[in-house]
C-alpha cells in the first residue's frame, strides 16, 4: 500500500508563477491536511478537508487554495508564488475528522525565487 | 494564544536514557501526540496520550499531566537511529492539531 504520495518531490519556481502540489492517499481516509514546515517553526496548517466536498482554512491560508473533489486527492495551489512561500510542504490524512492520528506524505520541497 | 514549548535541541549518549519535555497552553485539550521526524523525512506517529499517566511502547514511553499542561517522551537504550526531531502536538477544543517546533535529539557514541 502506497499510503500518501506527493508530487513533485522538489521544485524551483519563479516568483509570480502558479503551481499545484499534488497529494493522493489510498487509505480511504476522510480527513486531509496541508502543512508547511519552516526551520525553527512547528508545522503550520494551511488548509484542511474533513471529508470530500468540504474544505477549511487553517492557520496560514493566504496565498493558497485547495479543492477536494474526491476522497483520494487533495491538491494545493499557489496562484502567484512569492519567496516567503519557500518551504517544505507536507500533506497528511487521518481516518476521521479531528483528533485522530495523522499520517504524512514524504513532502514537497519548494524554492520560490 | 495557543503555545507549545519544547527544548530546541538535546544531546545524549548511545545506550543512555533521555527525557524530552513538552508544556502546552491551548484552548481546550483533546489529546497529545508525539511524532518522530528524521532529517529530510516526514513525521511519523510515536504515541498518543489523552488520559493522565504513562503509556509505554517498547523503548519509548510518553507521560501526560493534564492539570500541569505537561508531557514528556522518554527514550531508553538510545540507539544512533534515534537521532531525529521529536514533535509534540496537542489537539485543541476545535480538534485542530497545534504543533510544537520540535526537539532535535543528537545521539553521540
Amino acid at each position: 500500500t502506497a499510503g500518501i504520495t506527493q508530487a513533485p518531490t522538489s521544485q524551483i519556481l519563479a516568483a509570480g508563477r502558479s503551481m499545484t502540489l499534488r497529494c493522493t492517499q489510498d487509505m480511504r481516509h476522510n480527513a486531509m491536511y496541508w502543512y508547511r514546515q519552516d526551520l525553527g517553526l512547528g508545522l503550520r496548517l494551511i488548509h484542511y478537508s474533513n471529508t470530500a466536498g468540504t474544505t477549511g482554512k487553517g492557520e496560514v491560508p493566504d496565498g493558497y487554495s485547495v479543492s477536494r473533489a474526491n476522497t483520494d486527492d487533495f491538491p494545493l495551489t499557489l496562484a502567484s508564488a512569492v519567496p516567503s512561500q519557500t518551504s517544505v510542504y507536507f500533506c497528511a490524512s487521518s481516518p476521521g475528522e479531528g483528533g485522530e492520528t495523522q499520517y504524512f506524505g514524504p513532502g514537497t520541497r519548494l524554492l520560490v525565487l | 494564544g495557543q503555545n507549545i514549548d519544547q527544548p530546541t535541541e538535546m544531546t545524549a549518549t548511545e545506550g543512555a536514557i533521555v527525557q524530552i519535555n513538552c508544556t502546552y497552553q491551548t484552548s481546550g485539550f483533546n489529546g497529545l501526540f508525539w511524532y518522530q521526524q528524521h532529517a529530510g523525512e516526514a513525521p511519523t506517529f510515536l504515541s498518543y496520550n489523552v488520559l493522565d499517566g504513562l503509556e509505554e511502547k517498547g523503548r519509548f514511553s510518553s507521560f501526560l499531566s493534564r492539570s500541569k499542561g505537561y508531557s514528556y517522551l522518554l527514550l531508553k537504550e538510545l540507539q544512533m537511529k534515534d537521532s531525529a526531531s521529536y514533535l509534540c502536538a496537542v489537539t485543541d477544543s476545535n480538534y485542530q492539531l497545534i504543533w510544537g517546533a520540535g526537539t532535535k535529539l543528537i545521539i553521540k557514541p
